[in-house]
């Protein structure tokens, strides 16, 4: 069975600072894909990363960087320079390759950056 | 950009009647699945469709059935709404590139 761990629940940050959400997976499969998604206020999930478990390499786009460690089955994600836009729940995810769509996500973490 | 429409945003029902929650994309994708959003539990996977006439269950099919008469639409139906189905319901499509574009979500209240 799949899981998805994000322990922190809420996070509260003041603009300009950066900050890291964390994610912990359970998986058996040899081959997976890890995702992060955005829901702002208006509900509709957004895509933001999709990683591959044999490409370790760490991912920057922007002030979005993303940590993938195989050895500790982590895949956390960092906003320097967090922005009030940025206010929003964040959810990991999990998919075995060629699941097309069944994700198992993790609780998500609710991030607040105040002005 | 793909778009998944769902019908209605806040909808409120009451105990033991029939609910219907439409959802459409544009993008003539064949995979379409329902998700139930929970605070502390994250999204969970109900159902899904990978093409027309055809359905899955998921990860808490129970309570729940769907229906895929036509490629861009996928309904989700609660045969008898019970207070423990109040809750987040997503609808979301994906191609071949496993991305999961999602609606904006229907808050449904079961009294």
């Amino acid at each position: 069975a799949q899981k998805v761990t994000q322990a922190q629940t809420e996070i509260s940050v003041v603009e300009k600072e950066d900050v890291t959400l964390d994610c912990v997976y359970e998986t058996r499969d040899t081959t997976y894909y890890l995702f992060w998604y955005k829901q702002p206020p208006s509900g509709e999930l957004v895509f933001l990363i999709r990683r591959n478990s044999f490409d370790e390499q760490n991912e920057i786009s922007g002030r979005y960087s993303w940590n993938f460690q195989k050895s500790t089955s982590s895949f956390n994600f960092t906003i320097t320079a967090s922005q009030v836009v940025d206010s929003a729940v964040y959810f990991c995810a999990l998919s075995a390759v060629a699941s097309y769509g069944k994700l198992t996500f993790g609780q998500g973490t609710i991030l607040t950056v105040h002005p | 950009d793909v778009k998944v429409t769902q019908s209605s945003r806040y909808l409120v029902k009451r105990t033991g009647e029939k609910v219907f929650l439409e959802c459409v994309q544009d993008m003539d994708h064949e995979n379409m699945f329902w998700y139930r959003q929970d605070p502390g539990l994250g999204l969970r996977l109900i159902y899904f469709s990978y093409d027309v006439k055809m359905k899955e269950k998921g990860d808490i099919p129970e309570g729940y059935s769907v229906s895929r008469e036509k490629k861009e639409r996928f309904s989700l139906i609660l045969e008898s709404a019970s207070t423990n189905q109040t809750s987040m319901y997503l609808c979301a499509t994906t191609g071949v590139d496993e991305k999961l574009f999602f609606g904006s979500g229907t808050q449904l209240s079961v009294l």
